[in-house]
């Protein structure tokens, strides 16, 4: 029931647009997405809630279709700064509205190049 | 204290040997969980707790595994009888409660068995 992640890795240009996606087999409550350097401690970038907000953070953005199942990470003009593996996680605890237990996904390798 | 710290940050031991991770949460954060990160993969659920209360140990791969958190702060997860596989990232989060949306990610421990 791992949320599945797309594309695995991409590499862009500092100025470059990108869209991370993560789809999920099981209804949805809530995505959370994080984003982790190498060597280092995912970070959180935001939670979105079932209804389809788009919530932002910097120059990042999301979007959440529950129907769909899916979740979509929005980077714009992208910076070397956000260069990292991204994670979409899914609460998968028995109340599924709790954060208690989070499923990662399979990740997103971003590389930024000047 | 100001974040999430895990001691030790390194840990290597022989095959057969019982080790102790430790994790000290943000001092008011409520909900404590246990991941296992392996290289270039996502975070994957260990276990959590709600201050001394552990709601949740589904993601414990074996009853060599056990974590404590005896009086709702500092927390020790025990490796008994290690095994190759052990080997990983063990990293600790906290947030302010099982509903919260942020959680806070410690450093981790690299654990290598050998």
């Amino acid at each position: 029931q791992q949320p599945v992640q797309s594309p695995q890795a991409v590499i862009l240009r500092e100025g470059e647009d990108a869209v991370i996606n993560c789809s999920s087999s099981k209804a949805l409550y809530s995505v959370h997405w994080y984003r982790q350097k190498h060597g280092e401690a995912p970070v959180f970038l935001m939670i979105l809630l079932k209804g389809g907000e788009q919530k932002g953070h910097e120059k990042i953005s999301a979007s959440f279709n529950e129907k769909k199942q899916q979740s979509s990470l929005y980077l714009t003009a992208s910076q070397l700064s956000y260069s990292g593996t991204y994670f979409c996680g899914t609460p998968s605890g028995v109340s599924n509205f709790g954060n208690e237990k989070l499923t990662f996904g399979t990740g997103t390798r971003l590389t930024i190049i000047p | 204290g100001a974040g999430v710290s895990q001691s030790p940050r390194y840990k290597v031991t022989k095959r057969g040997q019982d080790v102790t991770l430790r994790c000290d949460p943000i001092s008011s954060h409520a909900t404590l969980y246990w991941y296992q990160q392996a290289l270039g993969q996502g975070p994957e659920f260990l276990t959590y707790f709600n201050y001394e209360a552990q709601p949740d140990k589904s993601g414990l791969p074996s009853d060599r595994f056990s974590a404590e958190r005896p009086e709702g702060s500092i927390s020790t997860l025990t490796i008994q009888r290690t095994e190759q596989r052990d080997s990983a990232m063990y990293r600790c989060a906290s947030s302010s409660g099982p509903r919260a949306d942020t959680q806070y990610f410690g450093p981790g421990t690299r654990l290598t068995v050998l």
